[in-house]
């Protein structure tokens, strides 16, 4: 079973600011993977799948990239509503079942 | 526009049973893979189940494998979770996901969960 380690757990940074996100697998993905946005209250959003493609109306300061173990969410400047806990995931091919990481919370510093 | 709505959610007792519904509406359900995930009190999202168009192919995670079950009504639009001999730590947020199939880089395909419902709240309590 494929582990997501995200670091860090919590991210403090300012509205307007660079936000970097890691996720680190426990072993080389060959299924690539994709980052939710979590609020409270609402459905996780997907924001990226295979790294580094934007989902549909997701805004162009959100980025992925990465390849192997190692992978990055990359805000470029921070608004209000980004604040939020993000998750990679992967999906396995056979059984289909998807791996979390436990989730990065971005705050607001 | 698409939805996916869930429902069933409640306070049942440990070793109970609920049945969650999710309603989908918007999309072609017989085209996508179905699956449910939770989100239990200040945790992270955990994957439970999957489940094919036909409903021939199914999955669980190991924390639901022999107590929960899922199932499609392609008439009704309709997943199901049925969910037996509730613990107190299934209480969670309980969300169904439909799957698509995306395009990815160089034209592969990609499966992912790209429309989420609000979810539905279980609590397991005496």
């Amino acid at each position: 079973e494929i582990v997501l380690t995200q670091s860090p757990a919590t991210l403090s940074v300012s509205p307007g600011e660079r936000a970097t996100l890691s996720c680190r697998a426990s072993e080389t993905l060959i299924n690539y993977l994709a980052w939710y946005q979590k609020k409270p209250g609402q459905a996780p959003r997907l924001l990226i799948y295979d790294v580094s493609i934007r989902a549909t109306g997701i805004p162009a300061r959100f980025s992925g990239s990465g390849s192997g173990t190692d992978f990055t969410l990359t805000i470029s400047s921070l608004e209000p509503e980004d604040f939020a806990v993000y998750y990679c995931v992967q999906r396995g091919n056979w059984p289909p079942g998807y791996f979390f990481g436990q989730g990065t919370k971005l705050e607001i510093k | 526009e698409v939805s996916l709505v869930e429902s069933g959610g409640g306070l049942a007792q440990p070793g109970g049973s609920l049945r969650l519904s999710c309603t989908v509406s918007g999309l072609i359900f017989n085209d996508h893979n179905m699956n449910w995930v939770r989100q239990a009190p200040g945790k992270g999202l955990e994957w439970l189940s999957y489940i094919t168009p036909s409903g021939s192919t199914i999955f669980y995670a190991d924390s639901v494998k022999g107590r929960f079950t899922i199932s499609r009504d392609s008439l009704k639009n309709t997943l199901y979770l049925q969910m037996n001999r509730l613990r107190a730590e299934d209480t969670a947020i309980y969300y169904c996901a439909s799957e698509s199939r995306l395009v990815g880089r160089n034209s592969h395909p990609f499966f992912c969960m790209d429309v989420w419902g609000k979810g539905t709240p279980v609590t397991v309590s005496s």
